[in-house]
């Protein structure tokens, strides 16, 4: 079975520049996260979806990110614009919620360069 | 809130030497406990997990047993290789409140010398 998918894999774009990540959940997960890991702050949880509905942002850093969940298939976290200080690596995870397995799978992340 | 402490890294072992990366927790439901582990350049894969306390969680020669007294959660392998060098993230989740987030700790990054 295929993981979590991302993509891209990695991107470098000019401050100022709308950027798009995008990610695919393991097919039946119900649960959908977004994490971003630097080196300063470790792994941060971003943001997290349940049955395509966001449950809880209160990692988003302002207004400058969105994520949205249009489907069970497909997750997109937007930067707009981009700035320095958001160089780094953005994971997706997906779990399916039975009742407190709570395991999340990670893709392989989306490494990003603002420069 | 929730949250998870780590012995703080990096920690260089050689080969065949035995591994110990402690990790203790506060929480105030009854959580899950988890290691993940991050080989260079990928994602978090979950290592192994204990749901109740004394459970003994165990993958690829790692161990970890949920001590409630303690508030511990401590990843012990035998036996390292240099195969084992990775960064090891120690988490928990509230299954009281129901919430399906995990609290992560800052990460332990292992390396190991042949």
């Amino acid at each position: 079975d295929a993981g979590v998918i991302q993509s891209p894999r990695h991107e470098v774009t000019e401050m100022g520049q709308e950027v798009t990540l995008r990610c695919k959940p393991i097919s039946g997960h119900d649960y959908l996260f977004w994490y971003r890991q630097t080196m300063m702050r470790g792994l941060e949880l971003l943001i997290y979806f349940n049955n395509n509905v966001p449950i809880d942002d209160s990692g988003m850093p302002e207004d400058r990110f969105s994520a949205k969940m249009p489907n069970a298939s497909f997750s997109t976290l937007k930067i707009q614009p981009s700035e320095p200080r958001d160089s780094a690596v953005y994971f997706c995870a997906s779990s399916f919620g039975d009742g407190g397995a709570f395991e999340q799978y990670f893709g392989p992340g989306t490494r990003l360069t603002v420069t | 809130g929730d949250s998870v402490t780590q012995m703080e890294g990096p920690v260089t072992l050689s080969e065949e030497a035995f591994l110990t990366i402690n990790c203790t927790y506060t929480a105030t439901g009854y959580p899950s406990l988890f290691w993940y582990v991050q080989y260079p350049g990928e994602g978090l894969q979950l290592l192994l997990k204990a749901t109740k306390a004394d459970d003994k969680g165990s993958n690829k020669g790692f161990e970890a047993t949920y001590r409630k007294e303690t508030t511990s959660f401590h990843l012990e392998k035998g036996s390292v290789q240099v195969s084992d060098s990775a960064v090891y993230f120690c988490a928990l989740s509230d299954s009281l409140s129901g919430a399906q987030k995990l609290v992560f700790g800052q990460g332990t990054r292992l390396t190991i010398n042949p």
